[in-house]
């Protein structure tokens, strides 16, 4: 079975850019999430898509970030412009959902570095 | 959600076992205990998770201790390969209605040696 799949692995650009990730769930899996690090800090929680629809985007910092699930299969999250604080690690990951089926598998992560 | 606290290190030496402590004091009835760990580059890896009972899986062993306030994660034979941070995260049952969002702290690094 693939796991989550996320791309690209790496992005640089530059401030005021637009950078698009990409995050592929493990097939079935109707619960998606997105996760970053920023630089010297823990993991913070952005969103979380059940299906196609956004059930919480609590921890999305600002308008510049756009996530969508278009089909509730495979999800984009756009940075709009970048700005340098947004450098550093963006993870996925997906659960298949349901009762006691919470658990979540992360991908490799996409790493940004916004010059 | 519940609060863990972590040491920030500790090492092991390759072959022996590997027992990571976790405190969670403020542990709620409904609140599982999940362990992931974090190999350098790589995204966050699921191993374990537990409500009361001890767990066992290929990867590793959870134990939790009766009054659920703490738990320790047993790697059985440490590799090189398992030097990493390993996060403990609380998270309540989604049967609760709660969001399903794992909180991670600063985990512990576990550095394994020859």
């Amino acid at each position: 079975e693939a796991g989550v799949t996320q791309f690209p692995s790496h992005s640089v650009i530059e401030k005021g850019q637009t950078v698009t990730l990409r995050c592929d769930p493990i097939s079935g899996h109707d619960n998606l999430y997105w996760y970053r690090r920023v630089m010297g800090k823990e993991i913070k929680f952005l969103l979380h898509f059940v299906k196609e629809s956004k059930q919480d985007e609590s921890g999305m910092p600002n308008n510049r970030f756009l996530a969508e699930r278009t089909g509730g299969t495979y999800s984009t999250l756009k940075v709009q412009p970048a700005e340098l604080e947004d450098s550093g690690v963006y993870f996925c990951a997906s659960s298949l959902g349901g009762l006691a089926k919470e658990t979540q598998y992360f991908g490799p992560g996409t790493r940004l570095l916004v010059l | 959600d519940a609060k863990t606290t972590q040491p920030p290190s500790m090492d092991c030496a390759e072959g022996r076992a590997a027992n990571l402590p976790c405190n969670h004091s403020t542990i709620s009835g409904n609140e599982y205990v999940y362990w992931y760990r974090q190999i350098h580059s790589q995204g966050p890896q699921y191993i374990i998770h537990g409500l009361k009972n001890n767990e066992t899986n290929e990867m590793a062993s959870l134990i939790i201790t009766e009054d659920r306030k703490s738990s320790t994660l047993i790697l059985p034979h440490a590799t090189l390969r398992d030097t990493a941070v390993y996060y403990c995260i609380v998270r309540p049952s989604i049967l609760t209605g709660a969001n399903s969002k794992l909180t991670f702290g600063k985990g512990i690094t576990l550095s394994v040696r020859p």
